[in-house]
C-alpha cells in the first residue's frame, strides 16, 4: 500500500465548474500538507500549504485537511481551461516541508 | 519556483554512459532536494544536501547514483552505467536555510532523462 493515494484520472470538467480532488494517506506522523500544480513537461508550483488540521482559503482555491480521517481535498471553484494541469499532494512531518512524501497526480482537464 | 536552475533541461544517454544534471539554487538558499517523477507517478525523494554535506540520502539507489552540492557552484546528481529504466525528469529544490511553517521548497523546471 503507497504512502499516499490519488487517483491518477484523468478528470474532465465544463469550464466554471467546482472541482475536487481528494489524496488519503496512512501516516499519521504526517503534519504539513500541500498541492502542487504542474504543467505538462514543467516544474511543480505550490498551490497551498497547510499545517495539521483545518481550511485555508487562497482565491479560487481551497484546501482543506482531515487528520482524523488521513483525508485531503482541494477545491477549485469557478474552473478555467488554465486550471488544466497535473495537480499533486505532497505531505511531510517536517517543518519547512522536507522529503516530501508525494500522490500519484491528478490529471484535470477544464474544457471550454 | 522561480530561481532554481537546472541544466541540461534534456538529456539523451545510450545506455551505459554517464548522466550529470545540475541545479543551482535560488540565491542565498543552502538546502537542496532531488526528487525523481517516473512516468505516470508522482515525484519521489532522492537525497536532502547542504553545502558540502549530504543530510539525508534514503531516497537514494544504492549503486550508481551519487549527488554533491559543493561550496562554490551548483549541486550535481550523477548517474553512472545508466539503464532505461532511469529514464524520467530530474527535479531540484532548495530553500532557505530557516525553514519555518508555510515557507517551504521551490522546485526547478526539471531535467528529462531519456536512455535509448
Amino acid at each position: 500500500q503507497k504512502e499516499v493515494e490519488q487517483d491518477p484520472g484523468p478528470l474532465s470538467v465544463p469550464e466554471g465548474a467546482i472541482v475536487s480532488l481528494n489524496c488519503t494517506y496512512s501516516n499519521s506522523a504526517f503534519q504539513y500538507f500541500m498541492w502542487y500544480r504542474q504543467y505538462s513537461r514543467k516544474g511543480p508550483e505550490l498551490l497551498m500549504y497547510t499545517y495539521s488540521s483545518g481550511n485555508k482559503e487562497d482565491g479560487r482555491f481551497t484546501a482543506q485537511v482531515d487528520k482524523s480521517s488521513k483525508y485531503i481535498s482541494l477545491f477549485i471553484r469557478d474552473s478555467q481551461p488554465s486550471d488544466s494541469a497535473t495537480y499533486l499532494c505532497a505531505m511531510s512531518a517536517f517543518e519547512g516541508a522536507q522529503k516530501l512524501v508525494f500522490g500519484q497526480g491528478t490529471r484535470l482537464t477544464i474544457n471550454p | 519556483n522561480a530561481g532554481v536552475m537546472q541544466n541540461p533541461r534534456h538529456l539523451v544517454r545510450r545506455r551505459g554512459q554517464e548522466a550529470r544534471l545540475r541545479c543551482s539554487p535560488v540565491k542565498g538558499h543552502s538546502h537542496v532536494y532531488w526528487y525523481r517523477q517516473l512516468p505516470e507517478e508522482g515525484l519521489k525523494f532522492m537525497v536532502y544536501l547542504q553545502k558540502e554535506n549530504i543530510i539525508d540520502e534514503s531516497g537514494m539507489p544504492k549503486e550508481r547514483f551519487s549527488a554533491e552540492f559543493p561550496k562554490e557552484g551548483p549541486s550535481i546528481l550523477r548517474i553512472q552505467q545508466v539503464v532505461r529504466g532511469d529514464s524520467a525528469a530530474y527535479f531540484c529544490a532548495s530553500s532557505p536555510i530557516n525553514t519555518v511553517p508555510g515557507n517551504t521548497i521551490y522546485f526547478g523546471e526539471g531535467s528529462w532523462l531519456t536512455v535509448v
